[in-house]
């Protein structure tokens, strides 16, 4: 069974720190991995992929790879109040047109 | 770019009853488009894989006869839960991939069905 692992938290950061949020996944031969936001209520919103080994960043945020541990994190710089909300890790074990196996989330909560 | 619609946003309903989702993409070609299911306080569970022209693939446990998929254009998929229960209350939401290089899905805001 293909599972992805995220601590469901709550995290609590305070504004202007950093966020981390971690995931790991079981399918060693998953090709293509997706970190997404959703807010109580709402679907899921794309904040970034990421393929290669190493390190992603687009703006405030932070993607980082690594195969070999099956890891996938997150981080948040500058966190802001707008940013509390359900972080959820995504796997495309396939590489193709697959469905996602998402984790449970991670709840974080940036405190003023 | 990269647009998804769902209709309705919620739809409440009697048991025994049938209820049609559609999902769209506004501003591009989505090859495939993707269904899943999220009860509360839980993650999204893929319930079919939907291309079009061809039938949907399914996901181990879900019913194919109740849960209808049609995808008869490139920008509309659409979900029927057929003689819906109680148990099916549910958010259900969509999402398509489009035509990149990348297999990036965008989701539908979301549909939230009540059964009562």
């Amino acid at each position: 069974q293909k599972e992805v692992e995220q601590n469901s938290g709550p995290l609590s950061v305070p504004e202007g720190a950093i966020a981390s949020l971690n995931c790991t996944y079981s399918d060693r031969g998953s090709q293509s991995f997706f970190w997404y936001r959703q807010y109580s209520g709402k679907s899921p919103e794309l904040i970034m992929f990421i393929y290669s080994n190493g390190d992603k960043e687009d703006g405030r945020f932070t993607a980082q790879l690594n195969k070999a541990s099956q890891y996938v994190s997150l981080l948040i710089r500058d966190s802001q109040p707008s940013d509390s909300a359900t972080y959820l890790c995504a796997v495309n074990p396939g590489g193709g047109a697959d469905g996602l196996t998402f984790g449970k989330g991670t709840h974080l909560i940036i405190q003023p | 770019g990269a647009v998804v619609s769902q209709h309705p946003s919620w739809v409440i309903c009697k048991s025994g009853t049938s209820v049609k989702i559609e999902c769209r993409s506004l501003d591009f070609q989505a090859t495939t488009m993707f269904w899943y299911r999220q009860f509360p306080k839980q993650s999204l569970m893929l319930m079919a894989t939907s291309n079009e022209g061809s039938k949907a693939t399914y996901e181990q446990g879900v019913e194919k006869d109740k849960f209808l998929i049609n995808h008869a254009s490139l920008t509309l998929s659409t979900l029927t839960v057929t003689s819906a229960h109680p148990e099916d209350s549910s958010f259900y939401i969509c999402s398509a991939e489009g035509e990149t290089s990348t297999d990036t899905q965008y989701f539908g805001p979301g549909t939230r069905l009540t059964v009562l």
